[in-house]
């Protein structure tokens, strides 16, 4: 089975500097990563994905993630944190067969101070 | 209207109470998910549905019964609800190929009192 965690479930960081958001996935096939994000009171919103192709992938908002696979990590990142970052961010893989179940991860909070 | 809607966005209801939580989606998608998130805990994926069969039932209690009368709609019917069941209940939708990214409806917020 496919497991995901993320370390530290609270974040804080100041306005302007570096956002690092970990996480480190299980997986027993080439895996299918994926970065959402959730403001409050609102559904999942896509940030970003990985599907195999670059190692590197930029997504919305500035965001990008980096697929290491001797790490089994697939962290966010984002060098310059703005107040509208405030929000929960998870982590998933996307199971093999089945169709396309995604297991997430238990979220990481990012607070963002002025 | 686009992406994935949910209504109602809030509901209360008692414990004897038989209430539906319905979802469309107008991406053309041919899965849809139920997913349950409690406070402090990871989402829980409770029904998938690829080209209108379920195709996966994660040992959901019985008193939850969904229903995907076709591609768009997917609804998930509530009967004699627990206290427990509280929680915010996301619907999904996409692609049922692996790899693909799922999109979100904006949940319902169930209180069960």
């Amino acid at each position: 089975a496919q497991s995901v965690t993320q370390l530290g479930s609270h974040v804080s960081v100041s306005e302007g500097a570096l956002v690092l958001l970990r996480c480190n996935y299980s997986s027993s096939v080439p895996p299918y990563l994926f970065w959402y994000v959730q403001y409050p009171n609102q559904g999942l919103q896509l940030l970003l994905k990985y599907t195999s192709a670059a190692t590197l992938v930029k997504g919305i908002n500035g965001f990008e993630a980096e697929f290491k696979k001797s790490e089994t990590s697939f962290h966010l990142t984002k060098p310059s944190a703005h107040m509208s970052d405030a929000a929960e961010y998870f982590c998933a893989v996307s199971e093999p067969g089945g169709g396309n179940k995604l297991t997430f991860g238990t979220g990481t909070q990012l607070k963002v101070e002025l | 209207e686009t992406g994935v809607t949910q209504t109602p966005r809030h509901l209360v209801m008692g414990m004897t109470n038989k209430k539906s939580l319905k979802c469309e989606q107008h991406l053309g998608h041919n899965a849809m998910y139920w997913y349950k998130q409690s406070a402090k805990k990871p989402l829980e994926l409770m029904f998938v549905y690829s080209l209108e069969e379920r195709v996966e039932n994660n040992s959901v209690p019985s008193r939850f019964s969904p229903e995907c009368p076709n591609s768009s709609h997917l609804f998930l019917h509530l009967h004699t609800l627990q206290p427990e069941d509280s929680a915010l209940y996301l619907c999904a939708s996409s692609q049922r190929d692996r790899g693909t990214e799922a999109f979100f409806g904006q949940g319902t917020r169930l209180t069960v009192v």
